[in-house]
């Protein structure tokens, strides 16, 4: 059985930084491509990061690049996204997703943890 | 960017008719759409892919069609659990991928 076990979230101050992982199991980790996708509090989904399978390819949305880093340890089975210069607008649930099958070109999130909530607030 | 336009916001429907969700692309996305379900305080669970397929164990009263930029989810009879909201989502043009605002299915 898939899962996908995000932790990390918190409450941070702006400016702040913090570190989310997701904790993969019941598949061949490095085979596939993990997302980042987050979801403000009463709002629709949001896109934030992409990586492939092997790590070496990543993507951003415009709003995160340059702030938010995303990796992955194929070794620990683990998908992290390192997000500083923390904002008000990056207060959302975040949920790590990923794509339902190995190797196919713009493929869909055919699975999804149960997201980890980041509070940026003073 | 792609933009997706979902419609309506809100449909307000009864338990045993069809319901039908409309996703309207700004430009051609081909059939690399998706539908997503969310009920409240659940993650988004993979309705439909490659803009017609179901996903492992959805129910055959949800399909989808379409192509290009006009794209429709319909579930044929309502049940009770389908009252959610929905989400499509492109990834032709990437990045950015992205999602409709989403459509509100509500009890009548």
């Amino acid at each position: 059985e898939v899962q996908l076990v995000e932790s990390g979230g918190g409450l941070v101050q702006p400016g702040g930084s913090l570190r989310l992982s997701c904790a993969a199991s019941g598949f061949m980790f490095s085979s596939f491509e993990m997302n980042w996708v987050r979801q403000a509090p009463g709002k629709g989904l949001e896109w934030v990061s992409y990586i492939s399978g092997s790590g070496s390819s990543t993507s951003y949305a415009d709003s995160v690049k340059g702030r938010f880093t995303i990796s992955r340890d194929n070794a620990k089975n683990s998908l992290y996204l390192q997000m500083n210069s923390l904002r008000a607008e990056d207060t959302a649930i975040y949920y790590c997703a990923r794509e339902l099958r190995a190797g196919a070109a713009a493929d869909s999130f055919g699975y999804w943890g149960q997201g980890t909530l980041v509070t940026v607030s003073s | 960017e792609i933009v997706l336009t979902q419609s309506p916001a809100t449909l307000s429907l009864s338990p045993g008719e069809r319901a039908t969700l409309s996703c309207r692309a700004s430009q051609s996305v081909s059939t690399y759409l998706a539908w997503y379900q969310q009920k409240p305080g659940q993650a988004p669970r993979l309705l439909i892919y490659d803009a017609s397929n179901r996903a492992t164990g959805i129910p055959a009263r949800f399909s989808g069609s379409g192509s290009g930029t006009d794209f429709t989810l319909t579930i044929s009879s309502l049940e009770p659990e389908d009252f959610a909201v929905y989400y499509c989502q492109q990834r032709s043009n990437w990045p950015p991928i992205t999602f409709g605002q989403g459509t509100r299915l509500e009890i009548k």
